[in-house]
């Protein structure tokens, strides 16, 4: 399995701000997936990033509002732009491990915007 | 299409009580099947998983059988304990799915003493 980070783990962040969310693997992977948890929810994913292309973004779900950045094989970012009180929520980068299918969560950013 | 649908909750018990979660799903295609926790305050966490019928996952004291003629994938420990209150998501992907997730609404299990 992967080990992976992510930074900031929390924030508290004003409306209107943006912020940056950065996931770090510690192998070469091909595609990393970004969630978003809201409140008592389960996930939903909001695009997939891979190295070298354009992210592929989910139903409901735009880059203007969530842009993407997959620099090399080790490394992501998903920025939340213009944020409101409802983009609170945990935010997740994942990775998929050497059998292609199982999926590795980092810890989450917990975003909460005033 | 792809789905999962999972027992709603919350789910209380007391410790060393058994434990079943239902879990079924319905996919277009051969789906691998997965158990992914989260505790308190954590991301998530891969529990255990199954790629064909039949199998049976198994970690940490808990267990899941691949059903394909009932398509459940039902998680079970036979004794539960305190620190395994958590909220408990059934998922699928499908071959050739690139490794998309369908997860379900997730279960919230609390374990008293």
């Amino acid at each position: 399995s992967a080990v992976i980070s992510q930074k900031p783990s929390r924030d508290i962040c004003q409306r209107g701000t943006s912020l940056t969310i950065q996931c770090q693997v510690d192998s070469q992977v091909t595609m990393m997936f970004w969630y978003r948890q809201q409140p008592g929810q389960s996930l939903t994913l909001i695009a997939t990033a891979n190295q070298g292309s354009e992210a592929t973004y989910e139903s409901g779900f735009v880059i203007d509002k969530f842009p993407i950045s997959r620099p090399n094989l080790t490394f992501s970012t998903l920025t939340v732009s213009n944020m409101s009180p409802e983009d609170s929520s945990i935010y997740l980068c994942s990775v998929v491990g050497h059998d292609q299918e199982t999926q590795y969560f980092g810890p989450g950013t917990r975003l909460l915007v005033l | 299409g792809n789905s999962v649908t999972q027992m709603e909750g919350p789910v209380t018990l007391s410790e060393e009580a058994f434990l079943t979660i239902n879990c079924t799903y319905t996919a277009t295609g051969y789906p691998s099947l997965f158990w992914y926790v989260q505790y308190p305050g954590e991301g998530l966490q891969l529990l255990l998983k199954a790629t064909k019928a039949d199998d049976k996952g198994s970690n940490k004291g808990f267990e899941a059988t691949y059903r394909k003629e009932t398509t459940s994938f039902h998680l079970e420990k036979g004794s539960v304990q305190v620190s395994d209150s958590a909220v408990y998501f059934c998922a699928l992907s499908v071959i050739g799915s690139q490794g998309n997730l369908n997860f379900g609404k997730g279960t919230k299990l609390s374990v008293k003493p």
